[in-house]
């Protein structure tokens, strides 16, 4: 079945640490997008993907990096310049020019600082 | 103004009630509107989409699209403690071929 896979689940980080966020897509999709969510709030954008190798900043993009190597993948770094990455990570893909579709969510990494 | 505007709730309705959800949004989203279900701690999920004016139906679950009032409203009938969740309200924008987000209305069904 195809779907968007998101690893691990858990991860925590120490302090100065970087880490990185799988995200891995079998939709053929072209574009993918990074959101964060933090407790009892909604959705931010960190950096999106429209095609391989570009993607752009979102709404939050500092301290947070991204590559586009593959169709399939859009690995996220939190890097240690984000100084409050405790949060919920949710991955989504969408066709191009897809105004009638809703976007495929992974089910997520939750991200904490220990 | 944000471009999709959700009241945070939350909503509480008694089991068996209609729920109503709703969403007002501005000139710069296109006219693609979609509902989202979000338990708390995953992911969330698609439950409806709706591009035309009028009522879209699918279950115990209606859509409805007004473009003069700039507003899409959700509602459940029969509302069972197990729609109690986060909604989100989301509308296509055109030039980045993504989706914007409300804030979430929190929905609480008290059997």
């Amino acid at each position: 079945d195809g779907g968007i896979t998101q690893s691990p689940k858990y991860l925590f980080r120490k302090e100065g640490q970087n880490v990185t966020l799988s995200c891995e897509q079998n939709l053929n999709h072209d574009a993918m997008y990074w959101y964060r969510q933090d407790p009892g709030q909604g959705l931010r954008l960190i950096y999106y993907s429209q095609i391989v190798n570009d993607f752009q900043k979102g709404d939050i993009a500092e301290g947070y990096s991204v590559s586009r190597e593959k169709k399939e993948s859009f690995p996220l770094t939190v890097t240690s310049a984000q100084k409050n990455p405790t949060a919920f990570y949710l991955c989504a893909s969408i066709p191009l020019d897809s105004m009638n579709y809703g976007y495929t969510f992974g089910s997520g990494t939750r991200l904490t600082v220990v | 103004q944000k471009e999709v505007e959700q009241n945070s709730g939350p909503l509480s309705v008694p089991e068996g009630a209609i729920a109503s959800l709703n969403c007002t949004y501005s000139d710069r989203v296109s006219q693609s509107f979609f509902w989202y279900r979000q338990y708390s701690g995953k992911s969330p999920e698609l439950i409806m989409s709706i591009y035309s004016n009028g009522d879209k139906e699918d279950g115990r679950f209606t859509a409805q699209l007004n473009k003069a009032s700039q507003y899409v409203s959700l509602l459940i009938r029969d509302s069972q403690p197990s729609d109690s969740a986060t909604y989100l309200c989301a509308a296509y924008v055109i030039a980045g071929n993504m989706l914007t987000f409300g804030g979430g209305t929190r929905l609480m069904v008290k059997p």
